[in-house]
């Protein structure tokens, strides 16, 4: 079946330093992926995106690569901020689908 | 732009009880989805609406419910409550064509 999974649960960096987030999926027909940022109590908020057709998209400090060939998915913070602090879900969609699915998500601890 | 607005945030419930859930997807978007995110997990798709009618289903259990409004906004009602079905549901509204996935902050339900 699909799925998609994250390798770290819980990742620890220095404030100023640069997090890097990975997620493996399995589903070679996903199309579409996401990477959300949830805090405590909140929804999941959108943080960047990327189709099966590009290996890498930058936004405001943050950059998604896609590597196809391994199924693998990564998160790129550039300069990582107390803010950061927070669950991160990687998130796939198969193609032509309608739902997405779901790691278990990685929790991202910035230390002053 | 309005972004997706969940009612009410908490909710409790007792074991046996129905209960609503409503959602008001973002400007621009015809099509809602629905999921449940228990503690620690990721969220898991539930079903999705578009045109008023469902257009996709989880692996849920027929006491799950929805219904679209002409104005996209959503219903999900959930019938006979288990402890189980305690979680954080999320709505999420996109375009038809699947992209720009927004969530709500969600409704933090508790069965007893």
């Amino acid at each position: 079946g699909e799925s998609v999974g994250l390798h770290l649960p819980t990742l620890s960096v220095q404030e100023g330093d640069n997090s890097i987030i990975n997620c493996a999926y399995s589903n070679s027909a996903s199309d579409y992926f996401i990477w959300y940022k949830q805090e405590s109590g909140k929804g999941p908020q959108f943080i960047i995106d990327i189709r099966s057709n590009m290996d890498k998209r930058q936004g405001q400090r943050v950059t998604v690569l896609l590597n196809k060939t391994v199924k693998h998915l990564s998160l790129q913070i550039a300069a990582t901020q107390p803010g950061d602090s927070a669950v991160y879900f990687c998130a796939e969609r198969a193609g032509g689908g309608n739902k997405l699915t779901f790691g278990t998500g990685t929790q991202l601890k910035v230390e002053l | 732009e309005t972004g997706v607005t969940q009612s009410p945030t908490h909710l409790i419930k007792t074991r046996g009880q129905q209960v609503t859930l409503r959602c008001s997807s973002q400007s621009g978007h015809n099509t809602v989805s629905w999921y449940q995110q228990a503690l620690g997990q990721g969220p898991q798709f539930i079903f999705q609406y578009y045109r008023e009618e469902e257009n996709g289903r989880g692996n849920f259990p027929p006491r799950f419910s929805g219904l679209q409004f002409p104005n996209y906004s959503s219903e999900l009602n959930v019938n006979a409550l288990e402890l189980d079905d305690s979680a954080l549901y999320l709505c999420a509204s996109s375009s038809r064509d699947g992209y720009g996935y927004t969530f709500g902050s969600g409704t933090r339900l508790t069965v007893v």
